[in-house]
């Protein structure tokens, strides 16, 4: 089983929807969360970390449930620039702080 | 974004020679990464090290050389390579020891081989 599962996609919706993408761990004992945006042949660049609490950044709002090990990602009133693959990354924090598991990714496409 | 600094950006190489990619990062991490990724695939951890240290080596074949002279820089020795070796090359840095802390990537090498 993989440490980390996404949905690959792609989502195909138009601007202006709201998108959500869900990501889930294996390890219980994963510590820290992120999402990352990767652009076709760029580097992935972080998009946000997620928090127990839940926690958002203007269109994007991310959230963690640590009881069902899923992290999630909401995108309100997507926008053109918003394409891209959405990458969910785990790490397993205490005494494993350089060991990060990527997703596959979730490929979005927005239409206009 | 200077953080994490790879050269070259882009490398055409044959498969008898041998090349090397620069990794630099102004961040202060301690940790260093390599990862490969080939068209439309998910990333793939070839190597990592900690505090200078090589602490991961994802069963990278030996025509791939890693070296950490500090925490601030890595480089990948390349030689004799294969078709199938051609991909984007991204270095990764992050803070260890330190929760929640994210990893920060370079831009990337992309890697040809005729």
């Amino acid at each position: 089983r993989k440490e980390v599962e996404q949905d690959p996609g792609p989502f195909n919706v138009p601007e202006g929807a709201t998108v959500a993408f869900n990501c889930t761990y294996s390890n219980s004992a994963s510590q820290s969360f992120f999402w990352y945006r990767q652009d076709c042949r760029k580097e992935p660049k972080l998009l946000m970390s997620v928090y127990s609490s839940g926690n958002e950044d203007g269109r994007f709002t991310a959230q963690l449930n640590r009881a069902s090990q899923y992290i999630s990602l909401l995108i309100r009133d997507s926008k053109l620039s918003d394409s891209a693959t959405y990458l969910c990354v785990v790490n397993m924090g205490i005494d494993n702080f350089n060991k990060f598991y990527f997703g596959s990714g979730t490929k979005l496409n927005v239409k206009p | 974004e200077t953080g994490v600094t790879q050269t070259p950006r882009h490398l055409v190489m044959g498969m008898t020679n041998k090349k090397s990619l620069k990794c630099e990062q102004h961040l202060g991490h301690n940790a260093m990464y390599w990862y490969k990724q080939s068209a439309k695939k998910p990333l793939e951890l070839m190597f990592v090290y900690n505090f200078k240290e090589q602490t991961e080596n994802n069963s990278v074949p030996s025509r791939f050389s890693p070296e950490c002279p500090n925490s601030s820089h890595l480089f990948l020795h390349l030689h004799t390579l294969q078709p199938e070796d051609s991909a984007l090359y991204l270095c990764a840095s992050s803070r260890d020891r330190e929760a929640r802390q994210p990893q920060h990537f370079g831009d990337g090498t992309r890697l040809s081989i005729l």
